[in-house]
């Protein structure tokens, strides 16, 4: 089983639909949970943070369940803009707590 | 603000060409690492280090080094290129952890595009 695992996409959607990507981590002792967006032949940027109560930023909502290890971004009224690829990033706090796992990512299409 | 920077942006290289691709933060992070992503890879962790005149290996360390002689600098070396080693690299620093006060927020570059021949 892979350390942190992803909805395969690609996802295609409409201009102002909702849209909810999860992702899945196998190290019960990770401590940081992390959205990262990445477009097209750039560096992942930050998203939002993931907190245990979860959190909203705008039109995105993180979520947090410890005891599935799941982790959800929903995305409400996409946008055009939202076109690129989310990764789920994971913290598996090992002895120096920088233990960093990606996902594979999960590519989005906002269509016209 | 410049953050995290790298250089060369791009590079192509012989099979057996050596070259070193220089990473630079101005944010005073401990935590330094070098990724590389393939197309349907992810990213990878090829080396980190934990503070100045520290390296360990990462996941994919073979035919690269690295070196962190300043706090701001981590350098990632090719002794000898081949072309399995064309992808995208990446660096980044990190703030503290969130258990030490911060926000453990990865920071990257804008990556290398490093292509063997």
């Amino acid at each position: 089983r892979k350390e942190v695992e992803q909805d395969p996409g690609p996802f295609n959607v409409p201009e102002g639909a909702t849209v909810a990507f999860n992702c899945t981590y196998s190290n019960s002792a990770s401590q940081s949970f992390f959205w990262y967006r990445q477009d097209c032949r750039k560096e992942p940027k930050l998203l939002m943070s993931v907190y245990s109560s979860g959190n909203e930023d705008g039109r995105f909502t993180a979520q947090l369940n410890r005891a599935s290890q799941y982790i959800s971004l929903l995305i409400r009224d996409s946008k055009l803009s939202d076109s690129a690829t989310y990764l789920c990033v994971v913290n598996g706090g090992d002895s120096y707590g920088q233990n960093f796992v990606f996902g594979p990512g999960t590519r989005l299409s906002v269509l016209p | 603000n410049a953050g995290v920077t790298q250089t060369p942006k791009f590079r192509v290289l012989k099979t057996g060409q050596s070259m070193t691709l220089l990473c630079a933060q101005d944010m005073n992070h401990e935590y330094m690492y070098w990724y590389r992503q393939d197309p349907g890879m992810g990213l990878r962790l090829i080396h980190y280090s934990v503070g100045e005149g520290t390296t360990a290996k990462g996941e994919v360390p073979d035919g690269y080094n690295v070196s962190r002689l300043k706090k701001q600098n981590f350098l990632l070396g090719l002794e000898s290129a081949a072309p399995s080693q064309t992808s995208v690299y990446f660096c980044a620093s990190s703030s503290p952890p969130v258990l030490a006060g911060g926000t453990g927020e990865l920071f990257f570059g804008e990556g290398s595009r490093l292509t063997v021949l």
